[in-house]
């Protein structure tokens, strides 16, 4: 049964500080990964989608790369904003079954 | 297109009573998903349809549960009775693809069952 964790479960940095979000799964036979953004009250934003034959996808200041092989994907946020606040969740699909598994996200907060 | 749209956006209810949840997907998807979100268990799969026709329904908790979709514009998913520990956000959300293009999401329903 495919396992996707999202480490931290919470991050607090400043404004203008590049970070990174961990997500990892324990099955490497994925078909693609998606990364999303869940502001408070509202639904999940897909941002970026990696299919499995890419190493990483860029749009704007966000950077997905994939590693399939180690079972790891990270977010990269270049210069931080208070804007990009939020909860990040990523989730896999396995082409077989048309679900994806979530995991549980990491709140992200960039103080002012 | 104005996105997927779900309504209400907040339902409390007393034990007991039904409950029905609408959707409205991106018109030319066609897939669409119920997911229920807790703290406790994060996002979960209730059901999803294509073309109208549900497909994997294994997901939906309990019998309490059902799920329609009478056109590729509307589908419900109703609680009867409903119970507290039904309490969550219930996510619908549409694609063009299943799980091989962008998933795109509703607002949500916040229910409170008392």
């Amino acid at each position: 049964k495919q396992e996707v964790t999202q480490i931290p479960a919470a991050l607090s940095v400043p404004e203008g500080e590049n970070l990174v979000l961990n997500c990892s799964f324990t099955d490497s036979a994925i078909y693609n990964l998606q990364w999303f953004r869940q502001d408070p009250g509202k639904g999940l934003t897909s941002l970026l989608l990696i299919q499995s034959s890419q190493r990483e996808q860029t749009s704007g200041r966000l950077n997905a790369s994939l590693d399939k092989s180690s079972g790891r994907s990270t977010l990269y946020i270049a210069a931080s904003q208070p804007g990009d606040s939020a909860t990040y969740l990523c989730a896999v699909y396995m082409g077989s079954n048309y679900k994806l598994t979530f995991g549980k996200g990491t709140l992200l907060t960039v103080n002012p | 297109d104005a996105g997927v749209i779900q309504s209400p956006r907040h339902e409390v209810t007393e034990m007991g009573q039904e409950v029905t949840l609408r959707c409205k997907p991106i018109s030319g998807h066609d897939y669409l998903f119920w997911y229920r979100q807790t703290m406790m268990r994060g996002l979960e799969l209730l059901i999803y349809f294509n073309n109208n026709v549900p497909i994997d329904d294994s997901g939906m908790p309990e019998d309490r549960f059902s799920a329609k979709m009478p056109n590729a514009s509307f589908s419900t998913l109703k609680i009867q009775p409903s119970e507290p520990r039904d309490s969550a956000v219930y996510f619908c959300a549409s694609s063009s693809g299943a799980g091989y293009e962008k998933l795109f999401f509703g607002s949500g329903t916040q229910l409170s069952v008392l």
